[in-house]
């Protein structure tokens, strides 16, 4: 089945610091990733949505200068927290979408594990 | 606006009893329906899903869920819990392609079920 990996699991940084989260399918190209964050006890909020070879899409409200997404090939997409602060703790989640999977339109979201952002 | 709604943000059931979890979406066409369950500090296992066809749906871990049209719902059921269950759930939505949700999939607020001896 598909799979998403996602790195790290947990990550401590210290405020002004910079975090990369890895997030990469491993058995099939996934051609959109999407990252999410979720608060304790809430939902996932789409952060954004990235497209392979393209500029990540950003929803309302998310700043792009400081969650910076790059999707430079079909199996690795990644999330950098810029100038981390303590507010930006959280969890981050990833998603690749799968064109191969179910019909009818492919529509397989396979999540990564997540990562737990805590900065101090 | 295009939502999915969860009414129940918590529910204890026994071990062995059923369980029914609610999801209401308001969309103006059918969406793709989706249920995943997340443990804690984890991320998301998809149980099931629905497209088109059978309004009954059968998923992983002896869940189902049925679609009616008539009530914009798609409830999760599960005839008898296993302490392994106790979780977050999410319903989740895909807009049809049509709309401009198409593609991004939108979480109820989850319903986290805890499963007493």
């Amino acid at each position: 089945g598909a799979v998403v990996s996602q790195h790290p699991s947990r990550v401590i940084c210290k405020s002004g610091t910079s975090v990369k989260i890895e997030c990469r399918s491993l058995d099939f190209q996934a051609t959109t990733m999407f990252w999410y964050r979720q608060f304790p006890k809430q939902s996932l909020m789409l952060m954004a949505t990235s497209n392979e070879g393209s500029k990540a899409t950003y929803e309302q409200g998310v700043e792009k200068d400081k969650f910076l997404i790059n999707h430079a090939s079909l199996t690795l997409s990644t999330l950098t927290v810029t100038s981390a602060h303590p507010e930006d703790s959280s969890f981050y989640i990833c998603s690749a979408r799968d064109l191969r999977t179910l019909f009818p339109h492919g529509y397989g979201y396979t999540f990564g594990s997540g990562t737990r952002l805590t900065v101090v | 606006a295009q939502s999915v709604t969860q009414p129940d943000i918590h529910i204890t059931v026994s071990e062995g009893a059923s369980l029914e979890l609610r999801c209401n979406y308001s969309y103006g066409a059918t969406p793709y329906l989706f249920w995943y369950v997340q443990s804690p500090g984890q991320g998301l296992q998809l149980l099931l899903k629905y497209f088109s066809g059978d309004t009954l749906v059968q998923g992983i871990k002896g869940f189902e869920a049925e679609f009616k049209r008539s009530q914009s719902s798609f409830n999760l059921r599960k005839p008898s819990v296993h302490w392994s269950d106790a979780a977050e759930y999410f319903c989740a939505v895909v807009g049809p392609m049509t709309t401009d949700s198409w593609g991004k999939l939108q979480f109820g607020a989850g319903t986290q079920v805890v499963v007493t001896p």
